[in-house]
């Protein structure tokens, strides 16, 4: 069964740094979804990707973040200035449809993100 | 904002008992998920629930969406210790106006051999 993968699975950086964090959603999908999990709190939408452009965000997703998805099959988070407070598991989902009727998301295994 | 109550939190049995679990809002979904998480792993796809009233059975698991579309619940006849684990709802908004999934805090699950 096709599975949406993530990049790397623990990232440990420096607050202040730069990280990236890279997802290949599965292949047929179009529609592709940041989420974040503090450790010991729900699940939290940050942004959707459709047709090359950012179609949702929350308020989480401030200016710090970016979405990219350079070469057609990954899809990439970027936090260009790390806080004490991303230390988070960052989850990628796909769906082939939007989140309403029939848009399952498909999540990914996450990345670990610490920031120390 | 829209909020999913997931009841209770907390929950351990034993073997072969049965177990409901409640996901709850004051808001319409246009459809709810049921994902199971594993430790140090990303949420899977248990089953998703479209039409008010709608019943799915997974095995020993049926689904339920409330006909309003703002409650499901998950009951598991005869749990047994593989069922362990954290089982989150979600929801899609209603309308159409947003992507993003609103996750319930989950239901930890624990089944005593």
């Amino acid at each position: 069964e096709p599975e949406v993968t993530q990049t790397p699975s623990h990232q440990v950086t420096q607050m202040g740094q730069e990280v990236i964090l890279r997802c290949v959603p599965i292949s047929n999908h179009l529609y592709f979804y940041w989420y974040r999990q503090i450790l010991g709190q729900k699940v939290e939408f940050l942004v959707s990707f459709y047709n090359n452009e950012i179609s949702e965000k929350s308020e989480i997703f401030d200016d710090q973040f970016s979405v990219e998805r350079p070469d057609g099959s990954n899809f990439t988070l970027k936090i260009r200035s790390t806080k004490l407070e991303d230390s988070a598991m960052y989850f990628c989902a796909s769906s082939l449809r939007r989140g309403e009727a029939g848009g399952r998301q498909f999540f990914g295994p996450g990345t670990r993100l610490t920031v120390l | 904002t829209q909020l999913l109550e997931q009841s209770p939190q907390f929950l351990s049995i034993q073997e072969g008992e049965n177990l409901t679990v409640y996901c709850n809002s004051s808001s319409v979904f246009s459809s709810l998920q049921w994902y199971r998480q594993e430790p140090g792993e990303g949420p899977v796809l248990l089953v998703t629930v479209v039409t008010g009233g709608e019943v799915k059975k997974l095995k020993r698991l049926t689904f339920q969406f409330g006909d309003a579309r703002k409650d499901s619940s998950l009951h598991i006849t005869a749990a047994q210790p593989g069922d362990t684990g954290l089982y989150l709802c979600a929801g899609a908004e209603a309308g159409g106006g947003a992507d993003g999934l609103t996750f319930g805090k989950g239901t930890h699950l624990i089944i005593q051999p």
